[in-house]
């Protein structure tokens, strides 16, 4: 089993539409979890950080369950912009953190 | 001004040479990592670096050879480099290492 797994993807949307990704992870002693945006040909950056409790920054909201080691993002009103690649991040405590990456989810918003 | 910088932005390569590839992060941070993206864009951790000591070796082959010569600077040396070796080499630090990281923008190896 792959340490964090993501939908396959490509997502292909219609904008204003609701999109919404999920990731699994495998070492229930993960410590953080965060989403990343990739665009085409570009260094991944940190879209948000996602919390026990769930999080919102605007149009995006990010959901964790431990229990179940499950992470989501939601997207709300997609944007042309927002098209790009959604990357899910875990950091592991192995004596030293180790982060690791998903394969990540393709996503295109059309007009 | 930059965060995390990296260069060369792209490398282009014969077979059997050897290369570096320099990163220098102006964040103060203390854990810096080099990861690679392949031809499937899937990024994967190469070394993890914490405060100059080697804290995570992925299995990389040991013609990869990460030197930090201070907190701020971790720079890779490739020796034998192979048509495998072709991709994408990100930089990035974070403070601790369990929050988020900042990523250069990426030096893209093609080997020919």
């Amino acid at each position: 089993r792959k340490e964090v797994e993501q939908d396959p993807g490509p997502f292909n949307v219609p904008e204003g539409a609701t999109v919404a990704f999920n990731c699994t992870y495998s070492n229930s002693a993960s410590q953080s979890f965060f989403w990343y945006r990739q665009d085409c040909r570009k260094e991944p950056k940190l879209l948000m950080s996602v919390y026990s409790s769930g999080n919102e920054d605007g149009r995006f909201t990010a959901q964790l369950n431990r229990a179940s080691q499950y992470i989501s993002l939601l997207i709300r009103d997609s944007k042309l912009s927002d098209s790009a690649t959604y990357l899910c991040v875990v950091n592991e405590d192995t004596g030293g953190f180790k982060t690791i990456f998903g394969a990540g989810t393709r996503l295109f918003v059309k007009a | 001004d930059t965060a995390v910088s990296q260069t060369p932005k792209y490398l282009v390569t014969q077979m059997g040479n050897d290369k570096s590839i320099k990163c220098e992060q102006n964040l103060g941070h203390d854990t810096m990592y080099w990861y690679k993206q392949d031809s499937k864009k899937f990024l994967k951790i190469m070394f993890s670096y914490n405060n100059k000591e080697l804290i995570i070796n992925e299995t990389v082959p040991n013609r990869f050879s990460p030197k930090s010569p201070d907190k701020a600077h971790l720079n890779l040396h490739i020796n034998s480099l192979e048509l495998g070796d072709s991709a994408v080499y990100f930089c990035a630090s974070s403070q601790d290492g369990r929050y988020r990281a900042t990523f250069g923008s990426g030096t893209r190896l093609t080997v020919v």
